[in-house]
């Protein structure tokens, strides 16, 4: 009965290599989040999504792209691949509720090492 | 913008010994507060959240925090810590009020490590 879930869990490329990490909710929730984790623990914040709209766009390289294809999933596509992007990926949703979407579940993380 | 600063990096404790974990916020506008665990090699759990009411909050596993708005601080304690409890945590916050795009701040991390 997993919650938010993600794939891959791990995930080891090459520089210059286009990937995709994919993330999945089952708990109804319409707003899903993508967030960096960089080898330092720092966690920001990089997009959201609201009923497949984008609702969050953080200064991201434009190498970074989010789809949404239903409120269930969010997805990230990653083109060109840089030493830079090493970090741990986390999904997340959160359910808007009186115009408050405030409280966020998150994935287990994807950990992607780029060589 | 709103910004949080999680006062230590590294909290070293024994095994049943009380425990708290600083958490320091600075925001022009009315926040949510929220602190999440993170197990190595595993996502964050939230362990609990102050939206709005009882200053004095309690989560899962023991833990409970209070909501200081003089102070802007909402620290996170337990009484008496597990070997179990050894884990990164991470304090959050987020625009509150009626509108919210539920942007979460995140501070530095607090790394707790339980000695038997």
């Amino acid at each position: 009965d997993t919650a938010v879930s993600q794939t891959p869990k791990y995930l080891v490329t090459q520089m210059g290599n286009d990937k995709s990490i994919k993330c999945e909710q089952n708990l109804g929730h319409d707003t899903m989040y993508w967030y960096k984790q960089d080898s330092k623990k720092f966690l920001k914040i990089m997009f959201s999504y609201n009923n497949k709209e984008l609702i969050i766009n953080e200064t991201v390289p434009n190498r970074f792209s989010p789809k949404s294809p239903d409120k269930a999933h969010l997805n990230l596509h990653i083109n060109s691949l840089e030493l830079g992007d090493s970090a741990v990926y986390f999904c997340a949703s959160s359910l808007r509720t009186s115009g408050r979407r405030e409280t966020q579940y998150f994935g287990p993380g994807t950990r992607l090492l780029v060589l | 913008a709103q910004s949080v600063t999680q006062l230590d990096s590294q909290v070293p404790v024994f095994e049943e010994a009380p425990v708290e974990l600083r958490c320091n916020y600075s925001s022009s506008v009315s926040v949510y507060l929220f602190w999440y665990v993170q197990y190595p090699n595993q996502g964050l759990q939230l362990l609990l959240k102050y939206l709005s009411g009882s200053t004095l909050v309690k989560g899962i596993n023991g833990f409970e925090a209070e909501f200081n708005k003089s102070q802007t601080s909402f620290h996170l304690r337990k009484p008496s810590v597990h070997i179990s409890d050894t884990a990164e945590y991470f304090c959050a916050v987020t625009r509150g009020g009626g509108t919210s795009y539920g942007k979460l701040t995140f501070g530095q991390g607090t790394i707790l490590t339980v000695h038997p």
